[in-house]
């Protein structure tokens, strides 16, 4: 069974830093692309990055330069390390599997992990 | 930048109800369209890709239509479990894009 499972959200304070995890069973992370999508309390769902099957990386403008997508193959995991953390990076962070060739949807998510951002 | 605009924004509905939910994007996409399901305190869950192909285990009340940069997302009956909001969603240049959402709640 194809699973992801997200952790290391928190609660900390601007310009802060945290690097949150997402574990996948039932498939190989480096294998396929993967993503991480995040959707702001009772707000829609907002793409923040990406890392497709051949190591290639990408980035939403409101986070580019902060945020650093990365896997670790031996673990098959993905990370999101998330630097000077601003207010209305407040969100839940779901991790998930970026499914196609060319054109891609999302096949399979994690549960999601709470990172609130306050002073 | 692609922008994918949902109507309506609510929709209240009754069971056994056919629903209705249109995607526009700001230029056209072919048919490279995802449509998802999410309830509340849960992640999306995905119901249609390539505008019309319904993802395995989905109920067959649910449908998908459109190309170019007009879609739709049709419930033929609404049953109780479908209450919940959904997203339209493209690729294009290496992002995402999703429609800002559809709640649809009960009438």
């Amino acid at each position: 069974e194809v699973q992801l499972v997200e952790s290391g959200g928190g609660l900390l304070q601007p310009g802060g830093s945290l690097r949150l995890s997402c574990a996948a069973s039932g498939f190989t992370v480096s294998s396929d692309s993967m993503s991480w999508v995040r959707q702001a309390p009772g707000k829609g769902l907002e793409w923040v990055s990406v890392i497709y099957r051949g190591g290639s990386t990408y980035y939403a403008d409101s986070v580019k330069g902060r945020f650093t997508i990365s896997r670790d193959n031996s673990k098959n995991t993905l990370y999101l390390q998330m630097n000077s953390l601003r207010v209305e990076d407040t969100a839940f962070y779901y991790c998930a599997r970026a499914w196609g060739t060319g054109w891609y949807y999302f096949d399979c998510w994690g549960q999601g992990t709470l990172v609130t951002v306050s002073s | 930048d692609i922008q994918m605009t949902q109507s309506p924004s609510t929709l209240s509905a009754s069971v056994g109800d056919r629903v209705t939910i249109t995607c526009r994007a700001s230029q056209t996409i072919s048919n490279w369209l995802a449509w998802y399901q999410q309830k509340p305190g849960k992640a999306p869950k995905l119901l249609i890709y390539k505008a019309s192909s319904l993802e395995s285990g989905v109920p067959s009340r649910f449908s998908g239509s459109g190309s170019g940069t007009e879609f739709t997302l049709t419930i033929s009956s609404l049953q109780p479990d479908d209450f919940a909001t959904y997203y339209c969603q493209q690729y294009n240049s290496y992002s995402w894009t999703f429609g800002q959402g559809t709640r649809v709640e009960i009438k």
